[in-house]
């Protein structure tokens, strides 16, 4: 069964320093790979996403992920953080031909002035 | 462009008191189309998917049911809601073949 697994339930960082969020998966097939953030009571907002080609993986507001294969990984990263980036960031996976998305539990991410 | 909207925006009802919660689509033709639910401090729990009109997959056994009677309408009801039913409720689409699902802005339900 695939299953996403957000190891970090929060990360308290400041500002202008560098993050990484991590995210790990578990499926049998190939895999599509995405990282959504949610500001409070607003709805998931797509940050990047890896289908095929390179395995690093630039999105909007400076993040980037590396698809990792061998570690089932693709973990997220800013090199300096804004007090902005403050939400919750969701690791998504989906498999080959599948209608679904699974979601890990999510990484509040914390900036601090 | 696409846009995808949700209401209400809030809700309070008592339990044992009906739902209806509706979705709708724009800019977009025969999208697969989601009801998610996000609980307090976890994560995304899918409750149940359309790929067409009339067409509704259930991914978990509940007293919520969903359908959608036009192809950019998705509506999420219960005959009695329970305590355990509040949460922050989401709709999302996709199409296409990147799956990739965009969200509404959700619409947080308190069960008193």
């Amino acid at each position: 069964a695939q299953s996403v697994t957000q190891l970090d339930s929060q990360v308290p960082v400041f500002e202008e320093a560098p993050v990484e969020l991590r995210c790990n998966y578990s499926s049998s097939v190939s895999v599509y790979l995405f990282w959504y953030v949610q500001y409070p009571n607003q709805g998931l907002q797509l940050l990047l996403k890896y289908l095929s080609g390179s395995t690093l993986v630039k999105g909007i507001n400076g993040f980037e992920a590396e698809f990792n294969k061998s570690q089932t990984s693709f973990h997220l990263r800013k090199p300096s953080v804004h007090i902005s980036d403050t939400a919750e960031y969701f690791c998504a996976v989906s498999e080959n031909g599948a209608n679904n998305l699974f979601f890990g539990t999510g990484t509040r991410l914390t900036v601090i002035p | 462009s696409q846009t995808i909207h949700q209401w209400p925006a809030t809700l309070v009802q008592p339990v044992g008191s009906p739902l209806s919660l509706e979705c709708t689509v724009e800019g977009t033709s025969n999208p697969n189309l989601y009801w998610y639910r996000q609980a307090a401090g976890r994560g995304l729990q899918l409750l149940f998917y359309s790929v067409g009109i009339g067409q509704i997959s259930s991914e978990v056994p509940q007293n919520l049911s969903a359908s959608r009677p036009q192809d950019r309408q998705f509506i999420l009801s219960s005959k009695k809601l329970l305590l355990s039913d509040s949460g922050f409720y989401l709709c999302a689409w996709s199409v296409g073949v990147n799956y990739e699902q965009y969200f509404g802005p959700g619409t947080r339900l308190t069960v008193t």
